[in-house]
């Protein structure tokens, strides 16, 4: 039972336009969401979070998305980079479980030039 | 900091042997986590430890899964017997306090 969801194994965008990577999830207990990027032969690395309480938040060129109602999240990378290819995962935890991650399967984005 | 350290980076076993994972984590950090990465079910948490304490091992598979934590500095995955099916990418991570989650680089197991 996958509680996160990206629908997508893979995305491919040309160089300078926007990414958007998609996330659905179906506990309503979730409060917490997080973006991790990896690199082929890296674990995974922290990139932005989001906190229920809101609905957006922006760091550079990486913004996330939060749909409560429709409990669904999104991340845009503008522009998009060639150093952005990687596999991005989505993640959400609650405040009562605060370590405890749960992953969506990940999606690999491709940027190309 | 070095980060966190996993060894082996990659272990060719055959089925029915032990396996054991090693990871250090970052100095200072008083949670670590044990992850494995599969294509079927993405990454999943197996284990995690608060001051060297085992909190939730809800994710260990079976019971051919055993994890340790003898001191802040040291933490052993192992599986006994190994299966062809636990082939995966298993990720310790590491954090300090309800902060962010650092990850090693993963060990690549494969069982023959």
């Amino acid at each position: 039972d996958q509680q996160v969801k990206q629908n997508s194994p893979s995305l491919s965008v040309q160089e300078g336009r926007i990414s958007i990577l998609n996330c659905d999830y179906t506990n309503s207990m979730f409060d917490y969401f997080l973006w991790y990027k990896k690199y082929p032969a890296e674990g995974p690395t922290f990139l932005i979070s989001i906190s229920s309480i809101k609905d957006k938040n922006e760091d550079g060129r990486f913004t996330v998305f939060l749909n409560k109602s429709a409990k669904h999240l999104s991340l845009h990378i503008v522009p998009s980079q060639p150093g952005d290819s990687a596999v991005y995962f989505c993640a959400a935890n609650t405040i009562q479980g605060a370590q405890k991650l749960v992953f969506g399967q990940g999606t690999r984005l491709t940027i190309n030039p | 900091d070095a980060g966190v350290i996993q060894s082996p980076r990659h272990e060719v076993t055959e089925m029915g042997q032990e396996v054991t994972l090693r990871c250090k984590p970052i100095s200072g950090h008083d949670y670590l986590f044990w992850y494995r990465q599969t294509m079927m079910r993405g990454l999943e948490l197996l284990i995690y430890f608060n001051n060297n304490v085992p909190i939730d091992d809800s994710g260990m598979p079976e019971d051919r899964f055993s994890a340790k934590m003898p001191n802040a500095s040291f933490s052993t995955l192992k599986i006994q017997p190994s299966e062809p099916r636990d082939s995966a990418v298993y990720f310790c991570a590491s954090a300090q306090k309800q902060e962010t989650q650092y990850f090693g680089p993963g060990t690549r197991l494969l069982v023959l």
